[in-house]
């Protein structure tokens, strides 16, 4: 089953503006990862956020979390024509290692 | 190439035969998992293995399916008797054993099964 859900399900930008999708969750997590998939590379890793942290960057990714709202942002700027693809939030609950993925967005950069 | 590999890519059959699907993860790698995906959907688990160890397998694993790791190194997935249902992308990943703070993930390509 999946964890939680993505905010919005599409979202259709143009180049160079930032991309913001959020993510939803249910139960108390260990950590929060942000993958990436398109069918050029497959499900690629973005991001690991803790349940301690509250804000990571990596590059052009900025991640928040916010575990008393069971929720997180991912953060996309200067979108790229290659950043097109779909995004997915995967949470890990402590005491396993299994991802639960939600239901992804599905971003499109208009060049 | 290092990463994570799975063969075949894509795996064609009739329903109710019989299909083996193979993942070699990273070799330093201990931890191998199974996720199933079908369209617009996010990947669920399967199952995962540490080392050759089957650690936790879902509720969607039926008993049609069964999952092996001989020697902690690929791993085989193989679905008997398949159905119409069964008709997904099965994706193996691979990961070090993490310190308790979590490890990503490092996906293959996946297998394209369609079940005619």
């Amino acid at each position: 089953s999946q964890q939680g859900e993505e905010d919005p399900q599409a979202l259709s930008i143009q180049e160079g503006e930032n991309a913001t999708m959020n993510c939803s969750y249910k139960t108390s997590i260990n950590n929060l990862q942000w993958y990436r998939q398109n069918s050029g590379r497959g499900l690629v890793h973005l991001i690991l956020i803790r349940s301690n942290e509250r804000e990571k960057h990596s590059g052009r990714l900025r991640v928040t979390l916010d575990t008393s709202k069971k929720s997180s942002s991912l953060l996309i700027t200067a979108s790229r024509a290659a950043d097109t693809a779909s995004y997915f939030c995967a949470t890990v609950n402590f005491g396993n290692e299994k991802l639960t993925f939600g239901t992804g967005t599905r971003l499109t950069i208009i060049p | 190439d290092t990463g994570v590999s799975q063969d075949p890519r894509h795996k064609i059959t009739k329903r109710g035969q019989n299909v083996t699907f193979r993942c070699d993860p990273i070799s330093e790698h201990n931890r191998l998992y199974w996720y199933r995906q079908t369209l617009g959907q996010g990947p669920e688990f399967l199952t995962y293995f540490q080392n050759e160890a089957q650690l936790e397998k879902s509720r969607l694993l039926s008993d049609r399916f069964s999952a092996e790791r001989p020697k902690g190194s690929f791993s085989t997935l193989e679905i008997q008797r398949t159905e119409q249902g069964d008709s997904a992308m099965y994706l193996c990943a691979s990961s070090p054993q993490s310190s308790g703070t979590g490890h990503e993930q490092y996906f293959g390509p996946g297998t394209r099964l369609t079940v005619t």
